[in-house]
């Protein structure tokens, strides 16, 4: 099975610090994907990797920055958080181009800004 | 841009009835398409996943293609109380990874 892990379940962090939100795949999956999902908006994609230091932005990347030192390990950083970044915080992950693009979701952060 | 269009309801079925979730997309070479099932504070599952025209079956589960139409669509066989939740459909283009997520329909099967 797929297992995909997310550093914490719940935080809650105050307005100016930085954040740290980790994620690790077990199943060598080249592509890891960092959502947020807010009622209403939907999954809204901030940045992914298709590679290891390789990064590309989505949808919303403003106020974030991503790190993939490892091929397992795919890393959020809110540089200086903000209280219109309360949201759940979901990582993914799935196989290289050519495959069948299963994206498969770790828990979830749901992250509170104070 | 591309779009993922769903009904967000939600949708009420009594249970052991049959569950009808419907999905519009605008990319007409998207190729790979998925539903996802998402619990209440819970992330998202997916369920079914379907890549050519026609039905796909899974148990309770049958997605049903129609890239002419441009529209995929979930049907839930008896459906239970234990199958209420937000249904996500998703799409992605040929060569490419991400997906483009609609923003669900809410399923509600009532005993």
């Amino acid at each position: 099975d797929v297992k995909v892990t997310q550093s914490s379940r719940y935080l809650v962090k105050r307005t100016g610090e930085k954040v740290f939100l980790e994620c690790v795949q077990d199943m060598d999956h080249e592509n890891m994907f960092w959502y947020r999902q807010d009622p209403g908006l939907g999954l809204r994609l901030i940045y992914f990797s298709y590679d290891v230091k390789m990064k590309e932005k989505g949808d919303i990347p403003e106020g974030y920055s991503v790190s993939r030192e490892k091929k397992e390990r795919f890393s959020l950083i809110l540089e200086s958080a903000s209280t219109n970044q309360t949201s759940m915080y979901l990582c993914a992950s799935t196989k290289a181009a050519g495959s069948s693009y299963e994206q498969y979701f770790g828990p979830g952060t749901r992250l509170t800004v104070t | 841009q591309k779009e993922v269009e769903q009904n967000s309801g939600p949708l009420s079925v009594p249970e052991g009835a049959i569950a009808s979730l419907n999905c519009t997309y605008s990319d007409r070479v998207s190729q790979s398409f998925f539903w996802y099932r998402q619990y209440s504070g819970k992330s998202p599952e997916l369920i079914m996943s379907i890549y050519s025209n026609g039905d796909k079956e899974d148990g309770r589960f049958t997605a049903q293609l129609n890239k002419a139409s441009q529209y995929v669509s979930l049907l839930i066989r008896d459906s239970q109380p234990s199958d209420s939740a937000t249904y996500l459909c998703a799409v992605n283009g040929p060569g490419y990874s991400t997906l483009t997520f609609g923003k669900g329909t809410m399923l509600l099967v009532s005993p």
